[in-house]
């Protein structure tokens, strides 16, 4: 069974800086997806950026790229110039591609806060 | 991407009671999934439901606590029965767009459930 892991439960980060959201999983799968979703207190999950795993490339969406190592598993998201409005729970997920089968797993979320 | 509403956005309810929750989205879409967050915690898949099929459930939920309606493919409902305390929860709807080019699910802004 698939498992996704984000080993900090809370992060905290000065504005402007960068910071790094980890996240591990574990599947025996060749093809599937991977995805930040950024949830903020209003609670509205958004999604923050997505990979494919037979893409080699990092996917990045403006501020926000991430650096998928297939081989060891880890999909981390790098924020840049944080800024207040990046204060959210994280939450890592995988899903499974093909054969009809669309569940997501989703990791127990990273808590980040960006102080002024 | 798409626009989901769902209604009520909360509600406090007396145990024993049962809740409707409504899930709109602004175009068509096959899959709609229900999840269930608990506070402070992740993710977890109640149940898939497909317009013209019955929905598939995950382990640890059932039909009869969970009954779901997908009457066409921009609604859905989710009604938590004979609610309990530990029923409290957020119960959010999401929809998938799986075409091989883009597989991503986006999320509605969830009910938040207090059950007395």
């Amino acid at each position: 069974a698939q498992t996704v892991t984000q080993s900090q439960p809370e992060m905290s980060v000065q504005e402007a800086e960068t910071v790094t959201l980890s996240c591990t999983y574990d599947t025996s799968e060749n093809n599937y997806y991977l995805f930040w979703y950024k949830q903020p207190p209003s609670r509205q999950m958004i999604l923050v950026i997505r990979q494919e795993a037979y893409k080699q490339q990092n996917a990045t969406e403006n501020r926000f790229s991430v650096n998928f190592q297939k081989a060891a598993k880890s999909f981390s998201l790098k924020i840049s110039d944080s800024q207040l409005g990046d204060t959210a729970m994280y939450f890592c997920a995988f899903m499974k591609h093909g054969a009809g089968t669309y569940k997501y797993i989703f990791g127990t979320g990273t808590r980040l806060k960006v102080l002024a | 991407s798409a626009v989901i509403s769902q209604k009520p956005s909360r509600d406090i309810c007396q145990r024993g009671t049962s809740l409707t929750i409504q899930c709109q989205v602004d175009s068509q879409v096959t899959m709609m999934f229900w999840y269930r967050q608990q506070p402070g915690q992740s993710l977890t898949l109640i149940a898939t439901a497909n317009q013209g099929s019955e929905a598939t459930y995950e382990s640890g939920f059932v039909i009869d606590k969970f009954p779901i309606s997908r009457p066409n493919l921009t609604f859905s409902t989710l009604t938590v029965s004979n609610m309990s305390p530990e029923d409290s929860s957020i119960y959010l709807c999401s929809v998938g767009r799986f075409n091989g080019q883009g597989d991503t699910q986006y999320f509605g802004p969830g009910t938040r459930l207090t059950v007395l």
